[in-house]
């Protein structure tokens, strides 16, 4: 009875590859968030979407790019792979505007070679 | 000046003690005050929140947040091994996103 789901959990690819991780919710939030999370442990917000519309982009490279086809997927698909993207990406959701507590997927360890 | 900010540890506490776990923030308007639990290879849990000045207890934690200093904190009681984690503050800065700490590694020693 998963909240939050990711998929694939691992995703090991060589460089210039593009490659999409997914994710689910079945809480019935109504934003859901990316996050970059580096071998120095911080946790980097990408993107955030509220009912399938883009509230959060970061600085981030336009090689990725989300998609959300309905307020309970956010997908991100990630061009031209490079060394610098290898990381644990985690997708994350929450009640909506007001409530600010954030519930985490398992996360996809990206591993560019 | 982040903007918020954790003391990155490691912090080592016997067993049975009390782990105490501090954070700072810069933005006076913040009014959700979060603590996460992270294990090695795993991904951040939400153990405690806080909205209201003052100490709030769930268990053997209990967070305290005091506004006026801009401080929150989380206090573990009698520490056990399953405690070891990195534990992450995170506080609102919109009604959309989080800002987060980088963390602070706790160490429980049987």
């Amino acid at each position: 009875d998963t909240a939050v789901s990711q998929t694939p959990k691992y995703l090991v690819t060589q460089m210039g590859n593009d490659k999409s991780i997914k994710c689910e919710q079945n809480l019935g939030h109504d934003t859901m968030y990316w996050y970059k999370q580096d071998s120095k442990k911080f946790l980097k917000i990408m993107f955030s979407y509220n009912n399938k519309e883009l509230i959060i982009n970061e600085t981030v490279p336009n090689r990725f790019s989300p998609k959300s086809p309905d307020k309970a997927h956010l997908n991100l698909h990630i061009n031209s792979l490079e060394l610098g993207d290898s990381a644990v990406y985690f997708c994350a959701s929450s009640p909506g505007p007001g409530s600010y507590e954030q519930y985490f997927g398992p996360g996809t360890r990206l591993t560019v070679t | 000046q982040k903007e918020v900010e954790q003391n990155s540890g490691p912090l080592s506490v016997p067993e049975g003690a009390i782990a105490s776990l501090n954070c700072t923030y810069s933005d006076r308007g913040s009014q959700s005050f979060f603590w996460y639990r992270q294990y090695s290879g795993k991904s951040p849990e939400l153990i405690m929140s806080i909205y209201s000045n003052g100490d709030k207890e769930d268990g053997r934690f209990t967070a305290q947040l005091n506004k006026a200093s801009q401080y929150v904190s989380l206090l573990i009681r009698d520490s056990q091994p399953s405690d070891s984690a990195t534990y992450l503050c995170a506080v609102n800065r919109n009604n959309y996103q989080l800002i987060w700490g980088a963390g602070t590694k706790l160490i429980i020693k049987p």
